[in-house]
Parts: structure tokens; sequence; C-alpha cells
């Protein structure tokens, strides 16, 4: 099974700022790679897959890089709706595996 | 839009059994891999189970299998997961989710139930 690890565990931005995050796969997943957000009491919603194309709806403020083993999520101008905890799945290897999370907060 | 709506949750003894369903709309079920995904109190996300289009081909988190059984009824456009021998640490939000394909994003999830095994 591939871990999936996450950094950091939280990250306090300021509204405006850019908020960096990161995700390293334990074996190359090439580009089958996904990030969510997930808001208090809500379900995940899909913002990227195939580590860099923005899902339906989801907007261009919200940018992924990376491939192999080394995954991005880049936010360039966090908004308040923003604020959220952000988990990365591989879907490469079977089974599917997430990460830990990131919880983005106001600084 | 895609709408996903599970239910079935509750609290439930250790050993017992529970049927979880998941009613789909506004997207053609029957051409989608569908998912379960659960989160424990406070924690993160785990995979559990996924059943291809037709329903000929199943999987399962190791911590499931042999317990809990995933079907799909395309003419009622309902996933079900069937959950035997129920353990505490099955305690989690249960979420079902889509993919286009097999091993692909799960690009639309239902608002999840909440499955409480306790005695």
């Amino acid at each position: 099974e591939i871990v999936m690890t996450q950094s950091p565990a939280t990250l306090s931005v300021s509204p405006g700022e850019r908020a960096t995050l990161s995700c390293r796969a334990s074996q190359s997943v090439i580009s089958n790679f996904a990030w969510y957000q997930q808001k208090p009491g809500q379900a995940p919603r899909l913002l990227i897959f195939g580590a860099s194309t923005r899902a339906t709806g989801i907007p261009a403020r919200f940018s992924g890089s990376g491939s192999g083993t080394e995954f991005t999520l880049t936010i360039s101008s966090l908004q308040s709706e923003d604020f959220a905890v952000y988990y990365c799945q591989q879907y490469f290897h079977w089974p599917s595996t997430f990460g830990p999370g990131t919880k983005v907060d106001i600084k | 839009e895609v709408h996903l709506v599970e239910s079935g949750g509750g609290l439930f003894q250790p050993g017992g059994s529970l049927r979880l369903s998941c009613a789909a709309s506004e997207f053609t079920f029957s051409s989608y891999w569908m998912h379960w995904v659960r989160q424990a109190p406070g924690k993160g996300l785990v995979w559990v189970s996924h059943i291809n289009s037709d329903g000929s081909s199943t999987s399962y988190a190791d911590s499931v299998k042999g317990r809990f059984t995933i079907s799909r009824d395309n003419a009622k456009n309902t996933l079900y997961l069937q959950m035997n021998s129920l353990r505490v640490e099955d305690t989690a939000v249960y979420y079902c989710a889509r993919t286009g394909g097999g091993d692909g994003p799960l690009d639309y999830w239902g608002q999840g139930t909440l499955v409480t095994v306790s005695s």
C-alpha cells in the first residue's frame, strides 16, 4: 500500500496571502493524483485531478503541480472560504490511499 | 447536478449488521464505478470498497474484507454497503462517491451517513 504524507499538518495564513501545501507518495504514482478540500461538517470536494487539472467549477487561484512522488497544491490568494482541510490522494496503485490532511487556518 | 444521498446510519452494537444505501440521481448511474469512503471522527479519509459499473467486479480494503459487501441496483440507481460483524473501529461517517473509471479521482461525493458502533 502506498503511504501518502502531507506537510505541514497545519498552515496558518492571512487572507490574501499565498498558501503552498505539499504531499509525498512512498512510491511513484506518476500523475494519478488528486487534491480534495473538506470543510467542517461537509463532504470532501474534488479540487485537482491528474496532479494539475482543476475540477469543474474550481477557481483559478487553485493550482496543482508535480509528478512521481512529490506534489504541490498552491492557493494563490486565500479567500475566507478557502480555510479548510486539504487531502491528497493517489489512485495509481490500488487500494487508493489518502494523505492525513493539511489544515489551513486563519493567521 | 449530480446528487448522491446516503442513508442507513445510526447506532449499532458490536457484532451487529446494517445496510447503507446511496441513492444517485442526475447522472447515468450505470456508467460509473462507485465507491465507499469512510472517515472516523476527527480523522482522515479511508477508502473502503468499490464496485464497477455493472456490478461484476468489487474490491475491499483489508480492514473490511470478509465483513462488508458492496452491491448496486442499476435499475434503482442505488448503491449499497452491507456491513456485518461490526467493530467499534468501524465507527465513522460513510460517504459514497463516484469515479468515471475504476482508478480515477472521486469527482462527486454524498453528504455522508454516520455509523456508530458501541455497546
